[in-house]
């Protein structure tokens, strides 16, 4: 049975904090690491990793992908109040993509 | 806004009612997919289509019936569900292989 595993599961930290966001996995066919943010409603798409080693950023947001220790994180530098949310991380092989529980993150002011 | 619409966005229904979830997409994706999300914990797979065809049901019990009309449309039958099947449903669309993308949900209470 595939295996996502996120940590820390909540994380308060003040505005202008950086914060590192863990996911661990287990999935047979393995195929793509995906980044999810999700608020109030539908999660929204943050990165797709597919390689190993190479980082993908966009903003103040980073990710990077390690295949050979079935690792990936998500950097979030700088926060501000409007990245709180829960952030998830889902190991996709071919069309099944399996979540972990999520980070909850609060960025307090 | 997301470019996955699906309706209602609330339903509220007896265990004994029949009804329908719909989501539509634009993008011109070829795989669309229904996720489950409880309260507190992450979206579950139920089902996904690809091209049109059925080729994942992860054990969902028979009275959640999807049918995928064209490759904008997606359908979820609901019918004599339970109280525990009150949930956030969520239809998604992707290329294939690419990243998913997801509507706002419908919130569905089965009372």
């Amino acid at each position: 049975e595939d295996k996502v595993v996120q940590s820390p599961l909540s994380l308060v930290v003040h505005e202008g904090d950086t914060v590192t966001l863990n996911c661990s996995y287990e999935v047979t066919n393995f195929r793509s690491l995906l980044w999810y943010k999700q608020e109030k409603k539908a999660p929204t798409f943050l990165f797709m990793l597919t390689s190993s080693g190479i980082e993908k950023k966009s903003g103040r947001l980073s990710s990077i992908l390690d295949k050979k220790e079935l690792f990936s994180i998500l950097n979030i530098t700088a926060t501000q109040t409007g990245d709180s949310a829960v952030y998830l991380c889902g190991g996709g092989s071919n069309y099944k993509l399996t979540f972990g529980k999520g980070t909850l993150l609060t960025v307090n002011p | 806004d997301t470019e996955v619409t699906q309706t209602p966005k609330h339903l509220v229904m007896g265990m004994t009612n029949k009804k329908s979830l719909k989501c539509e997409q634009h993008m011109g994706h070829r795989a669309m997919y229904w996720y489950k999300q409880k309260a507190k914990k992450p979206p579950e797979l139920m089902f996904v289509y690809s091209y049109e065809k059925l080729s994942i049901n992860e054990s969902v019990p028979s009275r959640f019936s999807p049918e995928c009309p064209n490759s904008s449309l997606l359908n979820l039958h609901l019918h004599a569900l339970q109280p525990e099947d009150s949930a956030l449903y969520l239809c998604a669309s992707s290329q294939v292989l690419g990243p998913l993308h997801f509507g706002n949900g419908t919130r569905l209470t089965v009372t």
